[in-house]
């Protein structure tokens, strides 16, 4: 089957501009999950999305991140206008389910890079 | 919240020796997961272990649930085993929460 793709693969822009990263999961499944992995760090939940809905954004930076999910399959994840701090890789994983039980496959990732 | 440690935080071991990583978590979990992250970047699955133990070849798990901890063993290390190792913990919320990670060089 294939895998979760990720695009752009990387990315660099200046402070205060916008940015915008795109997910295709696996076909089927339910669950969407965009993680936020900074250099030397493991990967911090942004977004989770169960089908369109979502289920978690606690940690989402609402003030300058935005994230859908259109008709339940694709996903993008917005960041306007970014800081230095934003500098990281964008981690997007789908799971046929909720849980870690369903198991977890991840993209490639986007790297970014603040300037 | 919870918290979740990892030890050691880097490894360098010589081809073909074993070695032990330790996950200790704060607060009662329901589901845990190992993944393994290679030098590209790449997260895969190695094992769901919310306790008990497991095993995949080189490679097993051992989760002691009730201590609030859990170890993955990699035995014969190969260069291909370089990378970092991420425990992951969820809890009753199924709120999922990575530790810190382990960074393995293993040096032919």
């Amino acid at each position: 089957e294939a895998g979760v793709a990720q695009s752009p693969r990387y990315k660099i822009i200046e402070k205060r501009q916008s940015v915008a990263f795109w997910c295709n999961p696996i076909s089927g499944h339910a669950t969407l999950y965009w993680y936020q992995q900074i250099l030397g760090q493991g990967p911090k939940l942004l977004i989770q999305f169960q089908n369109n809905g979502v289920v978690d954004d606690s940690q989402l930076p609402k003030d300058r991140f935005s994230a859908e999910r259109l008709k339940g399959v694709d996903s993008t994840l917005k960041i306007q206008p970014a800081k230095l701090e934003d500098s990281a890789v964008y981690l997007c994983a789908s799971s046929p389910n909720r849980g870690l039980d369903y198991g977890y496959t991840f993209g490639s990732g986007t790297r970014l890079t603040v300037v | 919240g919870i918290q979740v440690e990892q030890s050691p935080p880097d490894l360098i071991l010589q081809e073909g020796a074993n070695s032990t990583l330790r996950c200790n978590f704060s607060d009662s979990v329901n589901n845990l997961q190992w993944f393994h992250q290679n030098p590209w970047g790449q997260l895969i699955n190695l094992f769901y272990i919310p306790s008990g133990t497991k095993q995949n070849g080189r490679l097993s798990a051992t989760t002691v649930a009730t201590e609030r901890y859990s170890l993955l063993y990699i035995s014969s290390s190969q260069t291909t085993d370089s990378g970092v190792y991420f425990c992951a913990v969820a809890t009753s919320y199924d709120k999922v929460i990575f530790g810190p990670g382990t960074s393995l060089s293993v040096i032919p």
